[in-house]
């Protein structure tokens, strides 16, 4: 199956918004992408999911390309507490079978 | 509401031996899936279970087995186990809208860390 790939890290500094970008050349076609927030020593934890154009909501926002290629999860304002692993998830059609397949996580440290 | 549990949190064995890692979904999800998380290799799906059944399962060698039982809780189990099996391994529970679907909020436990000698 084809990987979903994510910048394996980002910087930032407290106040600035950021942009996590996840490519998925094989996304299935009517299937949803989701973002999960991960810190240490626990499991990740639901963000937000679209399937199209842009999704809000209270922490974040995600913007989805009419090809839906691709996905950018953006967070505004980000603090301290933002910083952890951030993964998209999507379901790969391979052609011959499709699978759930995480990203390959965004490390985001924010910076005072 | 009661969240994901996930026993033990924290084990060591040696190679060779066997390992049985349990997980108790939220009440009311049926769905309950198995993802091993390395540093290497990230977090990689290993199957998923339905009403007992299941229904998908990763790239993972035979020795990683899984079940569940009637009251969602499930169950995987390593054998022969390798140095490289050491893991964090991670099972979710969601409630199912769509079968094999990304729609389906998975709410993760704190997984149990195994380490292979």
């Amino acid at each position: 199956l084809a990987k979903t790939t994510q910048p394996i890290s980002m910087d930032s500094y407290e106040g600035q918004e950021v942009n996590i970008t996840c490519s998925h050349n094989n996304i299935a076609t009517n299937d949803y992408i989701t973002w999960y927030q991960q810190f240490p020593s626990q499991g990740p934890r639901f963000i937000i999911q679209g399937y199209k154009t842009k999704v809000t909501n209270e922490v974040a926002s995600l913007f989805i390309p009419a090809d839906r290629k691709s996905s950018t999860l953006s967070l505004p304002r980000v603090s301290l507490s933002d910083t952890a692993v951030y993964y998209c998830l999507v379901l790969v059609d391979s052609g011959s079978a499709r699978q759930l397949t995480f990203g390959s996580g965004t490390q985001l440290t924010v910076l005072p | 509401k009661a969240g994901v549990t996930q026993t033990p949190r924290y084990l060591i064995k040696t190679r060779g031996q066997q390992v049985t890692l349990s997980c108790s979904p939220i009440s009311g999800h049926r769905s309950v899936s198995w993802y091993q998380q390395t540093p290497g290799q990230g977090l990689q799906f290993l199957f998923e279970y339905f009403s007992e059944t299941q229904r998908n399962k990763g790239n993972f060698p035979g020795r990683f087995s899984g079940r569940q039982f009637s009251n969602s809780r499930s169950e995987m189990n390593v054998s022969t186990l390798e140095l490289g099996d050491s893991a964090l391994y991670l099972c979710a529970s969601s409630l199912e809208t769509r079968r094999n679907s990304g729609a389906n909020v998975l709410t993760f436990g704190a997984g149990s860390r195994l380490t292979v000698l």
